[in-house]
Parts: structure tokens; C-alpha cells; sequence
């Protein structure tokens, strides 16, 4: 099973601002990897698939980068929408597909 | 648009089965070449895959719960299903259905989530 490591666990940032979030593979999953956008009481969003391939409707402040077992979220100006919790998942290989724990994105 | 929405108990009794809904709406259930997935979250914890089934009714499951689940399709009503058998604590958690293609397993659409706790 891949184990999928993101950090950090929290951050904060002001709304404006740039923020840079950091999934890690326990090995290669060469560019199967996603990235989706969680708010309380409302269904997960696919923002990013294929390491760095927006998602229909997603803005382009949201961007992706990385493959092997190093990847990045970046989202580059902040806007008072975008704090919730992201979490990347692996998906080339399976059983069982495997995600990580989140990151919380909060205002500082 | 295609949107999912879980249905079920969200109180079962410890050694007794979990079963979930996932009604698809917006579009047939077996209109594309997609896999209907099951997922969940305990409290405190990141997400789990629990398993899925392709159109044609074929499944998989993820080996820590392989024993215990049941993952079934019902193209008459649009909806599939969860069974997890002989639940306990361990189990309490947030249930998400979702969907992912056949050919790249992202999730593009997810439903709300439906909390189950297992008590007695």
C-alpha cells in the first residue's frame, strides 16, 4: 500500500497571499495523483488530477506540480473561498486507492 | 450534473451490518464507463477507500475490509449500495460515495458524506 504524507497538518496565510502545500508518496506513483478541496458539510472537490491538470471550473490561481513521489498545491492569491481542508490521493496503484491525511488551510 | 447523496442509518449496533445508498442523479448509472466508489473518514483520521464496482458489476475492495464488504449496483433505481458486516467502534465514521472513470481513478464527483456511528 502507498502511504501518502502531506504537510503541514495546518496552515495559516492572509488572504491575499501565496500557499504552498506539500504531498509526499512512500513511492512512485509517476503522475497519478490528485488533489481535492474539502469544506464542513459539503462534498469533496477534484480541483487537480494527473499531478498538475485542473479540473472543469477550477480557477487558475489553484495550480499543481511534481511527480515521482514529490508534489505541490499552490494556490497563488488567496481568496476568502479557498480556506477548507486539501488532502491529495494516489492512484496508480490500488487496491486500495490511498490519500493523505489533509492539510487545513486557515486565515491567518 | 451529475450528483451523488448518501442514505441510510446513522445508528447501528455494534456486530450488526452497515448498509448505505448512493443515489446517482443527473445522469444513468451506467451511461459511462465509470467505477462507484465508496469511501469514509473516522473523526480525526484521513480518508479510506473502502472499495467500488465498474458498470458491468464487477468490484474491488480494499484488503483491510475485504472480509466484511459488499459493494452492489441497482441500474433500475440509479443507485449502489454498501454492506460492511459485523461492524464495531472501529467503524464510526464519515461515509462518502463517489465516482471515478475507468481509465484514471480521480474522483470527480463526491457526495456530501452521511455520518454512521456504531453504539449500542
Amino acid at each position: 500500500e502507498i502511504v501518502m504524507t502531506q504537510s503541514p497538518a495546518t496552515l495559516s496565510v492572509s488572504p491575499g497571499e501565496r500557499a504552498t502545500l506539500s504531498c509526499r508518496a512512500s513511492q512512485s506513483v509517476n503522475s497519478h495523483l490528485a488533489w481535492y478541496q474539502h469544506k464542513p458539510g459539503q462534498a469533496p472537490r477534484l480541483l487537480i488530477y494527473g499531478a498538475s491538470t485542473r479540473a472543469t471550473g477550477i480557477p487558475a490561481r489553484f495550480s499543481g506540480s511534481g511527480s515521482g513521489t514529490e508534489f505541490t498545491l499552490t494556490i497563488s492569491s488567496l481568496q476568502s473561498e479557498d480556506f477548507a481542508v486539501y488532502f491529495c490521493q494516489q492512484y496508480k496503484n490500488w487496491p486500495p486507492l490511498t490519500f493523505g491525511q489533509g492539510t487545513r488551510l486557515e486565515i491567518k | 450534473q451529475v450528483q451523488l447523496q448518501e442514505s441510510g442509518p446513522g445508528l447501528v449496533k455494534p456486530s450488526q451490518t452497515l448498509s448505505l445508498t448512493c443515489t446517482v442523479s443527473g445522469d444513468s448509472i451506467t451511461s459511462g464507463p465509470y467505477y462507484w466508489t465508496w469511501i469514509r473518514q473516522p473523526a480525526g483520521k484521513g480518508l479510506e477507500w473502502i472499495g467500488r464496482i465498474y458498470t458491468s458489476g464487477s468490484t474491488n475492495y480494499n484488503p483491510s475490509l475485504k472480509s466484511r464488504v459488499t459493494v452492489s449496483l441497482d441500474t433500475s433505481k440509479n443507485q449502489f449500495s454498501l454492506n460492511l458486516t459485523s461492524v464495531t467502534a472501529a467503524d464510526t465514521a464519515v461515509y462518502h460515495c463517489a465516482r471515478s472513470s475507468r481509465i484514471s481513478y480521480y474522483l470527480d464527483v463526491w457526495g456530501k458524506g452521511t455520518t454512521v456511528t456504531v453504539s449500542s
